[in-house]
């Protein structure tokens, strides 16, 4: 069975500081995909990144910077210089891979961490 | 950008009745649509796989005669809350597959507050 440990369940920063989320997987599958998406207090998750199990390279995407270890089987996800507006609620997910050629299964998610970026 | 919607945004109603709640793919055809529940301050669960034209996949623990799929089209997926009770509300959110180009991804809809009385 799939799970995804997000041991994290609040973190509070004041702003500018760098802030790291922590999320362990396990899965016995050797093909499968990790997500982290973005829960503002709206409800509507926000994708912000998917890896497949292949692809151990870390990601840089502005503000935000992924390191994937699979000796580890870990997924973390760092925000430098965080902003109010990054005050939300974050989801580790994994994904086996999908049906029919598909790349993407049902996604089983971490239980989230509650980021408060304080002015 | 594939755009997921879902309708109604929230819902109020007493206990007893039956709520439908409708996720379309907007500019794509979705053959795999999920629908995950959501409580107060916890992570999403998968209650159900639907693909359409077959009868849906449902979760362990999800009673499939309570909550009702239907996946009629490449376009819409329905979940029907039967008889709905207070231990229903929650936050039910759906999420669609999309094959690309670019590249396949699932797209979550804005997902629906239901409040049971």
């Amino acid at each position: 069975a799939q799970k995804v440990t997000q041991a994290q369940t609040e973190i509070s920063v004041v702003e500018k500081e760098d802030v790291t989320l922590d999320c362990v997987y396990e899965t016995r599958d050797t093909t499968y995909y990790l997500f982290w998406y973005k829960q503002p207090p709206s409800g509507e998750l926000v994708f912000l990144i998917r890896r497949n199990s292949f692809d151990e390279q870390n990601e840089i995407s502005g503000r935000y910077s992924w390191n994937f270890q699979k000796s580890t089987s870990s997924f973390n996800f760092t925000i430098t210089a965080s902003q109010v507006v990054d005050s939300a609620v974050y989801f580790c997910a994994l994904s086996e891979a999908g049906a029919g050629g598909t790349s993407y299964g049902k996604l089983t998610f971490g239980q989230g961490t509650i980021l408060t970026v304080h002015p | 950008g594939a755009v997921v919607s879902q309708h109604p945004s929230r819902v109020i109603c007493k206990s007893g009745t039956s709520v439908k709640i409708e996720c379309r793919s907007l500019d794509f055809q979705a053959t795999t649509m999920f629908w995950y529940r959501q409580f107060p301050k916890q992570s999403l669960m998968l209650m159900a796989t639907s693909n359409e034209g077959s009868k849906a996949t449902y979760e362990q623990g999800v009673e499939k005669d309570k909550f009702l799929i239907n996946h009629a089209s490449l376009t819409l997926s329905t979940l029907t809350v039967t008889s709905a009770h207070p231990e229903d509300s929650s936050f039910y959110i759906c999420s669609a597959s999309h094959i690309g180009p670019p590249e396949e991804t699932q797209y979550f809809g804005p997902g629906t507050r239901l409040l049971v009385l």
